[in-house]
Order: structure tokens, then sequence, then C-alpha cells
């Protein structure tokens, strides 16, 4: 089955830039989702087909997909970005949809 | 808006089959896939599988044997039944609606139900 893995954590000090991977088998081909969760909320979509934002999520929030690592960037980091990050395919192979174990993102 | 309103019980013993109810407000039913995921308590999102409005599922291979997912389209609901169950499948579980095609994510979820098994 289709793995992804992300790294268990990531530390960035406020206002700088932090980058969360997920690297998977040829992933670049493959479009990926992120989502940020919260304590104790359901997660959100915060960015999708590789490098897409749904409307209300701030321009802060970019993704990239190539070869086998997306990356999703969130620049100019504010304390309420502190949360767990996830990464998502659909695995038209096997008909699954996949989730990366997850990235804590520290704002330092 | 679409709103994802779940519920089922919220404490099983081993072996006991976990129930749990989803409707879909706010939108067509048809048109998606209806999923379900799980989180057991500090740890990451898990997948079960979904269903589209005409009964096609997928299931997550290593809950497949005790995994059901039903769909009543006369109510926009969904429904898990998870058989047999441990310690091991308390979590949080997420109804949620995803977009059909190859590259499908989860555009909303529901809020969440706290399941936990204990004898």
């Amino acid at each position: 089955s289709y793995v992804l893995t992300q790294p268990p954590s990531v530390s960035v000090a406020p206002g700088q830039t932090a980058r969360i991977t997920c690297g998977g088998n040829n992933i670049g081909g493959k479009g990926v989702h992120w989502y940020q969760q919260n304590p104790g909320q359901a997660p959100v979509l915060v960015v999708f087909d590789d490098s897409d934002r749904p409307s209300g999520i701030p321009e802060r929030f970019s993704g990239s997909n190539s070869g086998n690592t997306a990356t999703l960037t969130i620049s100019r980091v504010e304390a309420g970005d502190e949360a767990d990050y996830y990464c998502q395919v659909w695995d038209i192979s096997s008909d699954h949809r996949v989730f990366g174990g997850g990235t804590k993102l520290t704002v330092l | 808006q679409v709103q994802l309103q779940q519920w089922g019980a919220g404490l099983l013993k081993p072996s006991e089959t976990l129930s749990l109810t989803c409707a879909v407000y706010g939108d067509s039913f048809i048109g998606f896939y209806w999923t379900l995921i799980r989180q057991p308590p500090g740890k990451g999102l898990e997948w079960i599988g979904e269903i589209n409005h005409s009964g096609g599922t997928y299931y997550n291979p290593s809950l497949k044997s005790r995994v059901t997912i039903s769909v009543d389209t006369s109510k926009n609901q969904f429904s898990l039944r998870l058989s047999s169950v441990t310690a091991a499948d308390t979590a949080i579980y997420f109804c949620a609606r995803a977009l059909y095609g190859g590259n499908s994510y989860i555009d909303y979820w529901g809020r969440g139900t706290l399941v936990t098994v204990s004898s």
C-alpha cells in the first residue's frame, strides 16, 4: 500500500518560514492535499491539488509537489499556525485514501 | 454551507459493534464520497472507508473484515458499523465529505465523536 512520510515535528520562530514535507514514491504524479488540525477540533483543508488554497485560507499557505516530495510552506509564521498538519493523497492504484502520519508545527 | 452531524454510542465493551450515523445538511448528497476517518488519542488520522450515493464502497484493508458503510439517500445519511471492537478501536470518529476524482480531497468534516472501548 502507498505510504506517506512526514517529519513528526517542525519548529520555527514567528515571522519565519515553515516547510513541512510529505514523502512518497513518485508523489509528484499525484494530487496532494494538506489539512491543519488544532487540538480538539476537526481538520481543516488548507491546500488542495498540490498548491491551491480554499477560500478563507491566507496566502501565507502554499504548496508544491515534485518527484518524491510534496511540501507545505507557511510564510510569516504566526503563533496561531501552531497545529498538526497532515498530507493526503488518493491512491488510484488501490482506490484508498492515504494520510501522512502528521507533523506538529511548533512556533517558538 | 454543508454541515455534517454525527451521533453514536460513546462507550462500548470489547466485542460489541460500533455504530455511527452521519447526516448531511446544506447540499446535495449526490456526487460526493461520504467518508469515515478515525483518530486514536494523541495519534494521527486513519482512513476507515467511504461510500458514494449509489452505495459504491472503498474500505481500508486493515479494517475491511469488520467494517460496513451504508447509505440512506432518502435521509441524506450514511452510517458506519465496526464489529468486534477492542481497546485499539478507541478513537475520535469523523464523518466527512470528499470530492470525486483521482485527486480526491475532503472539504467538509463533522465535529467528531469520541468512542471509548473499555470493559
